[in-house]
Order: structure tokens, then C-alpha cells, then sequence
């Protein structure tokens, strides 16, 4: 069965500082992997997606996704982190064929003045 | 486009008493997902269906919950009877089932059982 670790629960950053939140997933073939924001008292944003191609993959806001199969890690990061960024983020992986995705726990981010 | 519509928003209702949870997908969208968010337990799926018929409904918690979709543009969630512990965020999501399994999510309802 397929399994998304996300380790860190809360981070918190300062405004400006670069950001990187890590990802690692058991699954083995090559996953549909997903990154989503929650936003307090929302539901859940797409921010990226990697499913082939370019194992580095650009979503909204000014984030960016790396794909390392060698890892078996899909680690989300921005280089710099604003205010309105301050929010809960998954990671979640999928099969393809099978419609549903596994999310991680979250990693709930602050962002500090 | 409206996105995935869910009502109601909140709800607040006495343990023992019936909830009905409702979801509108995007239209063309053929898989439906329904999930349950807390603090504990985080975001477990609990059903899902592909063109109106349920897939895998694994996740459901017991038999007081119960799910439904008569069609392509709606679908329910009952919890009959509701407990305190049923407190939670329920989203609703969709899909195209021949997609790369991108799930749009509806607003979600939060239920509180007292």
C-alpha cells in the first residue's frame, strides 16, 4: 500500500527567508504526486502536480516541486516566503489508475514577520 | 465554473440525531470523494465512487455512515445515528476518472456533534 511521510509538522519561517517542506512517499511504480495548500476554515488548493516528464515541476504562487525517485521524495520549496503563504500544506500521492490519493499528515507553516 | 459545492457549511446538531451532508461535483467531472478532516486522525478518505458507483468505501468508519450517489451531480453522506466523536470536517472532492487523478475540493462542512 502506498504511504506519504511529511516529518515536519509546524515550521515556521521568517518573511522573505526560503522555504523548503519535505515529502517522502512508499509506492512502487511511479506516482502521481501532488502538493496541496489548506488556508484556515478552506478547503485544499492545488499548488503542483508531477506525474512524467521534468522531475522538477513549477506550480502557483512561486512554488516549485523536485521529484527524486532515488529519494522517493517530492519536496515542496520557495525562495521566498511571504506573509500570506502562512498556511497547512499536504503532500499526496496517487496511482494512476486508482482514482483516490493518499495525503500526508500535513506541516502546518508560520511565518513570521 | 462554481467549483464543488457542498452545503451545509456548518452544522450543529445533538448526539443520536441524523446528518445529511451534501456535495454537488463539477460538472464532467465522473469521481467523487468524500473525506473527513481532524486533528487526530488528519485527512482520511472515506468513500469514493467512479461514474455514480461506489469503488471503495473501505474508509467508512461503521455502518451509521452511509453514502450515495443517485447521479452524476449530486451526492450525500449520511451519519445515522450521529455521535460526538463524528465531529469533523467533511470535504467533498472530485475528478475526471480519466485524469491524472487531480482532485478539486469543495469547501467542506464542518460538523459538530454534541
Amino acid at each position: 500500500a502506498q504511504s506519504v511521510t511529511q516529518p515536519d509538522i509546524h515550521i515556521t519561517v521568517s518573511e522573505g527567508a526560503s522555504l523548503e517542506l519535505r515529502c517522502n512517499y512508499s509506492y512502487g511504480a511511479t506516482p502521481y504526486l501532488f502538493w496541496y495548500v489548506q488556508s484556515p476554515g478552506q478547503g485544499l488548493q492545488l499548488l503542483l502536480k508531477y506525474f512524467s516528464g521534468d522531475t522538477l515541476v513549477q506550480g502557483i504562487k512561486g512554488f516549485e516541486a523536485e521529484f527524486k525517485r532515488s529519494q522517493s521524495s517530492f519536496n515542496l520549496r520557495k525562495p521566498s516566503v511571504h506573509w500570506s503563504d502562512a498556511a497547512e500544506y499536504f503532500c499526496a500521492v496517487g496511482e494512476g489508475g486508482r482514482r483516490a490519493l493518499t495525503f500526508g499528515s500535513g506541516t502546518r507553516l508560520q511565518v513570521q514577520p | 465554473d462554481a467549483g464543488v459545492i457542498q452545503s451545509p457549511r456548518h452544522e450543529v446538531t445533538e448526539m443520536g440525531q441524523e446528518v445529511t451532508l451534501r456535495c454537488k461535483p463539477i460538472s464532467g467531472h465522473n469521481s467523487l470523494f468524500w473525506y473527513r478532516q481532524t486533528m487526530m486522525r488528519g485527512l482520511e478518505l472515506l468513500i469514493y465512487f467512479n461514474n455514480n458507483v461506489p469503488i471503495d468505501d473501505s474508509g467508512m468508519p461503521e455502518d451509521r455512515f452511509s453514502a450515495k450517489m443517485p447521479n452524476a451531480s449530486f451526492s450525500t453522506l449520511k451519519i445515522q445515528p450521529s455521535e460526538p466523536r463524528d465531529s469533523a470536517v467533511y470535504f467533498c472532492a472530485s475528478s475526471l476518472a480519466d485524469g491524472d487523478n487531480e482532485q478539486f475540493f469543495g469547501p467542506g462542512t464542518r460538523l459538530t456533534v454534541l
